[in-house]
């Protein structure tokens, strides 16, 4: 089945102790990206990625790092997360060697105590 | 630097009727807009890919339509059901890729 997937679902850490959420996809694609959701100001993108070691900002990138070593995963890494960055995680890719329909994985929701 | 918007931000209707979600954008060069479908903690659903140089896709009861010169998408659900209940998100993708999202419109149909 073609599918976007992301672990952990769900993650309760505290200040300051890295962590990574992986993403991978099985569907050769190019494009992929990660965001974030918030009440009241809803979806907005982190880190974008158009291929293997290609990566590029979006709305939010402070806090965040990425790598994109094979084209299947994307990994989003918080070296040191802060309350702040609790949110609700998602990451998608798509098709192509220009930008597609983005597929979405299920979430992470983060909580950063 | 782009932004977007959906209006209604809520919207409730009768079951069978005709409606039109609008998303408008401040820059209109964009490489695409998508729509989608979130439920209630769920994830993102795609719903219609247009891409610049269209006009209109149409997918069963939906329609959407992009009018780039004038920074405008809506969607056109037709017959709506009761399970067409949930929010409705536009994405923009811009010729860099970056892709921004409006704040939804959340529909409640009634039975």
């Amino acid at each position: 089945e073609a599918q976007v997937t992301q672990n952990p679902r769900y993650l309760i850490t505290v200040t300051g102790k890295k962590l990574t959420v992986t993403c991978s996809q099985n569907m050769n694609h190019e494009y992929m990206s990660w965001y974030r959701q918030d009440p009241g100001l809803g979806l907005r993108q982190i880190y974008y990625s158009m291929n293997v070691e290609v990566t590029d900002k979006g709305d939010v990138p402070e806090g965040y790092k990425v790598s994109r070593k094979e084209k299947r995963n994307f990994p989003l890494i918080l070296e040191s997360p802060s309350p702040n960055q609790t949110s609700l995680y998602f990451c998608a890719s798509s098709a192509g060697t220009d930008l597609g329909e983005q597929y979405f994985g299920p979430g992470t929701r983060l909580t950063v105590t | 630097k782009q932004e977007v918007t959906q209006i209604p931000a809520a919207l409730s209707v009768p079951e069978g009727e005709n409606l039109v979600l609008n998303c408008s954008f401040t820059d209109s060069a964009i490489y695409n807009l998508q729509w989608f479908r979130q439920d209630p903690g769920k994830g993102l659903t795609s719903l219609l890919l247009i891409q610049s140089s269209q006009r209109e896709q149409t997918s069963g009861r939906l329609n959407a339509s992009l009018d780039k010169s004038s920074g405008r998408s809506t969607l056109y659900i037709a017959a709506s059901q009761p399970g067409d209940s949930a929010t409705y998100l536009c994405a923009v993708s811009s010729l860099t890729f970056k892709t921004i999202f409006g704040a939804g419109t959340r529909l409640f149909v009634k039975a």
